[in-house]
């Protein structure tokens, strides 16, 4: 089945340092890849999405590039700030099959200032 | 335009009750996804509708749970009897089409006493 490894958290960084999340995955054929963010309280959010090997998912300075060599998803973002610190989750989602997200367990950040 | 709305945002009551979580999802969206998420286990999808249609209960922990969609604006989420190993946060989702995105509410946090 399907099965997505997230790096164990919590990461603390502090501001302005680069951030890398890594997160791999096990599946068959094509499946799309995500980032969601969730914040303290709050349900999960679409940060990006990949639906192809090589795309480059981004959004508010992070990225992801969807590796099918590696069967990778790693998330990167150049300058952390505070307002960041949040819980991360890798999801996958089969191309037959459930239609559903697998996710990973999810990785805290602290971004200290 | 509205999200996922769910409620009650928090329940607290004790083991043997009857719980109803409800979520209306975004209109216009044909799928609507129940996940549970616990520290022990993470997020873990309990069933999913298409077109009001339950497409795969298999996450369903036992008989205990059920869930309906009467109509294309609103689903349910029953527990009867509750349990104390039944705390945790439920989140209903909802996309456009399998191969979009999906939308999640702010979850509601249940505490079975």
């Amino acid at each position: 089945g399907n099965s997505v490894t997230q790096m164990e958290g919590p990461v603390t960084l502090s501001e302005e340092a680069f951030l890398t999340i890594n997160c791999t995955y096990t599946a068959t054929g094509y499946p799309s890849l995500f980032w969601y963010v969730q914040y303290p309280g709050e349900g999960l959010q679409l940060l990006l999405k990949a639906t192809k090997a090589d795309d480059k998912g981004s959004n508010k300075g992070f990225e992801a590039t969807y590796r099918k060599e590696t069967t990778s998803f790693h998330l990167e973002k150049g300058s952390v700030q505070v307002s960041d610190s949040a819980v991360y989750f890798c999801a996958l989602m089969g191309d037959t099959g459930r239609r559903a997200l697998t996710f990973g367990s999810g990785t805290r950040l602290q971004v200290q200032p | 335009d509205a999200g996922v709305i769910q409620s009650p945002r928090h329940e607290v009551t004790e083991m043997g009750q009857e719980v109803t979580l409800r979520c209306k999802p975004i209109s216009g969206h044909d799928y609507l996804f129940w996940y549970r998420q616990t520290m022990m286990r993470g997020l873990e999808l309990l069933i999913y509708f298409n077109n009001n249609v339950p497409i795969d209960d298999s996450g369903m922990p036992e008989d205990r749970f059920s869930a309906k969609m009467p109509n294309a604006s609103f689903s349910t989420l029953k527990i009867q009897p509750s349990e104390p190993r039944d705390s945790a946060v439920y989140f209903c989702a909802s996309s456009l089409t399998t191969y979009q995105p999906q939308h999640f509410g702010d979850g509601t946090r249940l505490s079975i006493l």
